[in-house]
């Protein structure tokens, strides 16, 4: 079975400081992995996603996330926070064609210390 | 409207209740999905409709009853529900299942029950 652990359920950082949020997955299969940002009252909305090739992702507002087979992790990052960042971020996985369930993590709420 | 829409955004219901939560896409997609988020947990998969058929029904009670009319609405009815059955419901649709797609998702309706 597919799982997926996120690191730390909150996680500061300063404006313009680096941001890293941690994900590892289990699979016994190649998986197809994202990262989705939820803000406060709205719903799940994609950052980036890694089905296969590159394994640097780059996704949008300047966040981008590494696939590391060895590792079995996904952990994304920005190299500068910015206050707007502020939300709580998913991570999932989906494992193999054909398969729509996707697994998600408990999720990292960020904050940002202006 | 764009994207995925839910109605009613909040909903507050007595156990003994029946109520309708909402879903519209305006993707042109064909797969709907619908997801309970609830604090300190992973979202969980509750159904999964595909052209109009229900591919998955994740062991969820039978007080929570979805509708799939057409593939770009999705109903869940509520009856008879329980106070640990408070939480976020969200919908989401993705072009079609599995494959690399990524699923869009809707704002939620947070429901409380009394």
């Amino acid at each position: 079975a597919q799982s997926v652990t996120q690191l730390g359920s909150h996680v500061s950082v300063s404006e313009g400081a680096l941001v890293l949020l941690r994900c590892n997955y289990s699979s016994s299969v190649p998986p197809y992995l994202f990262w989705y940002v939820q803000y406060p009252n709205q719903g799940l909305q994609l950052l980036l996603k890694y089905t296969t090739g590159a394994t640097l992702v780059k996704g949008i507002n300047g966040f981008e996330a590494e696939f590391k087979k060895s590792e079995t992790s996904f952990h994304l990052t920005k190299p500068s926070a910015h206050m707007s960042d502020a939300a709580e971020y998913f991570c999932a996985v989906r494992i193999g064609f054909g398969n729509e369930k996707l697994t998600f993590g408990t999720g990292t709420r960020l904050t940002i210390i202006p | 409207e764009t994207g995925v829409t839910q109605t009613p955004r909040h909903l507050v219901m007595g156990m003994t209740n029946k109520k309708s939560l909402k879903c519209e896409q305006h993707l042109g997609h064909n797969a709907m999905y619908w997801y309970k988020q609830s604090a300190k947990k992973p979202l969980e998969l509750m159904f999964v409709y595909n052209f109009k058929e229900q591919t998955e029904n994740n062991s969820v009670p039978s007080r929570f009853s979805p509708e799939c009319p057409n593939s770009s609405h999705l109903f869940l009815h509520l009856h008879t529900l329980q106070p640990e059955d408070s939480a976020l419901y969200l919908c989401a649709s993705s072009r079609d299942l599995g494959g690399r797609g990524e699923q869009f998702f809707g704002p939620g309706t947070r429901l409380t029950v009394l």
